[in-house]
């Protein structure tokens, strides 16, 4: 059974430009959530998703930044034009999305690390 | 505002004792917590969590206690071990009923000494 994988893990790029990160979740998972760390932050909610549609956004997600599920199953979160302030650790998490204690628990992939220079 | 507080930065623990870490929470709504155990350069790890409707959860060396009407969790890892330094964050579920974002803490750094 392999975990939430992300791609690429680190990604140096200059301001202005775009980038793109992928997120692979749990195969039989059906919600995919983004979340953004800063240093000495928790892990702060971007948006999720259950199957392909995207169910909730939060207010932190700019309209530079644009999230896709096309499929169900992989994710891309997009930035335009990157800023300095977009540096941080991007975290890509999968649920069941079932009753219990599988419909709340969340498990996490190793995150890329943007630096904005 | 931060709903889910970790006052603790830091917190140094001898071997073999019982590690204790906080987390408190101002909104009612959250009707489940869990906790992450994160390395550095690695992703949180899933550790322990607990319904509103319990007061106790126990998985092996680690127990969580929920006491609600002071809107307190507390882990308890039992017997601490060198392999348990990390970053410990306490996070919360169920704002909007339907269980979609998690709302995290600041994080308490866990050192377990010799």
């Amino acid at each position: 059974d392999t975990g939430v994988s992300q791609d690429p893990r680190h990604k140096i790029t200059k301001r202005g430009q775009n980038v793109t990160f992928r997120c692979d979740p749990i195969s039989e998972h059906n919600r995919l959530y983004w979340y953004r760390q800063t240093l000495g932050q928790g892990p702060e909610f971007l948006t999720y998703f259950q199957n392909e549609a995207q169910l909730e956004k939060s207010r932190l997600l700019s309209d530079r930044f644009s999230a896709e599920r096309p499929k169900g199953s992989f994710s891309t979160l997009e930035i335009q034009r990157t800023e300095q302030g977009d540096s941080a650790m991007y975290l890509c998490a999968s649920s069941l999305g079932s009753s219990g204690r599988a419909y709340y628990e969340q498990y996490f992939g190793p995150g890329t690390r943007l630096t904005v220079t | 505002d931060q709903q889910v507080k970790q006052n603790s930065p830091s917190l140094s623990v001898q071997e073999g004792r019982i590690s204790i870490l906080n987390c408190d929470y101002t909104n009612s709504m959250f009707d489940y917590f869990l906790w992450y155990k994160k390395y550095p350069a690695e992703g949180p790890t899933f550790l322990i969590s607990i319904s509103s409707i319990k007061d106790k959860n126990e998985d092996g060396r680690f127990t969580v206690f929920l006491n609600k009407s002071a809107k307190h969790l507390s882990l308890h890892i039992v017997p601490s071990q060198p392999g348990d330094s990390a970053v410990y964050f306490c996070a919360a579920s169920g704002e909007t009923g339907t269980a979609s974002k998690l709302t995290f803490g600041t994080g308490t750094r866990l050192q377990v000494t010799l």
